[in-house]
């Protein structure tokens, strides 16, 4: 059974760059039959995509954030990350890491969640 | 940007029908998932390409896609079935992965 881990700090200062490591376990992240992402959920509100990655380095991000993100996967640890730069408050929330399916080459559906880590911004 | 439009709210009685709509321009034209989250839970798929189960899903759980609408349907609705609910759709023209902004169901 594939399951994903999100790790990171739960404490952020504002301006500062929150990193997020995804370790997967049960399942291999080779293959471009997969992309690799993140998604986030601000108290109260909804789901908001942030980015996805595949095998072989492809990436996608959200147009609202696209500046903000990077994503990056290491296959031989088997985890892939992501950075969020100039955090402010707006950016508190849980951060979920998933496996998505690839069509097209293209992230279109994720089929499997890590449970997701709070991140909070602030001083 | 693609917009996908949820009610926030649903309210059924134990045993009945619960439908979910999610609303977006042309939307029948695209692959609408939907994903159930209980809190303190991660998401669950329980609909993928508008009407198929994921393995482990009941058969109470279906999905339909028409026009500018996309439906969840949850027949015998139990209380465990509380939880919000969302749709989502990959938007191929500017590469983007959309969430509507989620339905919460409250069981009677």
């Amino acid at each position: 059974q594939l399951q994903l881990q999100e790790s990171g700090p739960g404490l952020v200062k504002p301006s500062e760059t929150l990193s997020l490591t995804c370790t997967v376990s049960g399942g291999s992240v080779n293959s471009d039959s997969y992309f690799w992402g993140w998604i986030r959920q601000p108290p109260g509100k909804g789901l908001e995509w942030l980015g996805s990655i595949s095998y072989s380095g492809s990436t996608y991000s959200n147009p609202s954030l696209k500046s903000r993100v990077t994503t990056s996967l290491d296959a031989s640890k088997k985890q892939f990350s992501l950075k969020l730069t100039s955090v402010t408050a707006a950016d508190t929330a849980v951060y979920y890491c998933a496996r998505a399916l690839a069509v097209a080459n293209a992230p279109v559906l994720f089929d499997y969640w890590g449970q997701g880590t709070l991140v909070t911004v602030s001083s | 940007s693609y917009v996908l439009t949820q009610p926030p709210s649903v309210s059924v009685a134990p045993g009945k029908t619960a439908k979910f709509s999610c609303e977006g321009n042309n939307v029948e034209s695209k692959s609408v998932n939907w994903f159930q989250r209980k809190p303190g839970q991660a998401p669950v798929l329980v609909i993928y390409y508008d009407s198929d189960r994921p393995s482990g899903i009941p058969e109470r759980f279906s999905g339909s896609n028409s026009g500018n609408t996309a439906t969840l349907t949850i027949d015998r609705v139990e209380v465990g079935d509380e939880a919000d609910y969302y749709c989502q759709v990959w938007e191929s023209e500017d590469h983007h992965m959309v969430f509507g902004g989620g339905t919460k169901l409250t069981v009677l």
